[in-house]
């Protein structure tokens, strides 16, 4: 998954707990992102981030935080986890070089139960 | 209006056809414009990307952009089981703020 790691696999957790998960490169990419996948909605962006310390938001930002404090890592928390944020979460990252040289690739995903 | 739509099918090609994935997007300002393959349970993987009008061809793959139309199509030759998975198209508007999904459609290959 070029070079793309995320961490847990899978977790179950309960409502209320906060909850961060982890993706972690080693292709040196400047710009990497969150998405989570969800039946009937297709891939959503949460938040991205486009150096260390720069991140942004994304579509479905609200209920979470994101850091980057080295290249390699970008850390999703759910400060709260509700029930409404059970999903499967991709990291994905990009050298991005301009809009007709932009190739995103995908980490394999976790996949988080808020009971 | 949902930004990037495909029909979510199950759409069914019989092994050894062509199978014709379509999209539609709404930004006239998009750029560039990707297809991805996801198999049941794993992570999407990029399989076409283009960006200028006409048809870019890669193996099997064919995909096809109409900025006029707003519309891109992948087409699968020769179609194997294989192929079957749900195909994504995405879309990028400008700079490195991520790309716009739509919901996939699921293709099945009838040996």
């Amino acid at each position: 998954d070029a070079g793309i790691t995320q961490s847990p696999r899978h977790k179950v957790t309960e409502t209320g707990t906060p909850v961060t998960l982890r993706c972690h490169q080693t292709e040196n990419h400047r710009y990497m992102y969150w998405y989570r996948q969800d039946p009937g909605h297709g891939l959503r962006l949460i938040h991205y981030s486009y150096g260390v310390k720069d991140t942004d938001k994304g579509e479905v930002s609200d209920g979470y935080s994101v850091s980057r404090s080295k290249t390699e890592d970008f850390l999703l928390t759910l400060e709260s986890a509700t029930s409404s944020q059970t999903s499967v979460y991709f990291c994905a990252i990009s050298s991005y070089q301009g809009a007709t040289n932009e190739k995103l690739f995908f980490g394999s995903g976790t996949q988080l139960s808020v009971l | 209006q949902k930004e990037v739509e495909q029909n979510s099918g199950p759409l069914s090609v019989p092994e050894g056809a062509i199978a014709s994935l379509n999209c539609t997007y709404s930004d006239r300002g998009s750029q560039s414009f990707f297809w991805y393959r996801q198999y049941s349970g794993k992570s999407p993987e990029l399989i076409m990307f283009i960006y200028s009008n006409g048809d870019k061809e890669d193996g099997r793959f064919t995909a096809q952009l109409n900025k006029a139309s707003q519309y891109v199509s992948l087409l699968i030759r020769d179609s194997q089981p294989s192929d079957s998975a749900t195909y994504l198209c995405a879309v990028l508007r400008g700079g490195a703020d991520g790309l716009t999904f739509g919901k996939g459609t699921h293709l099945i290959i009838q040996p």
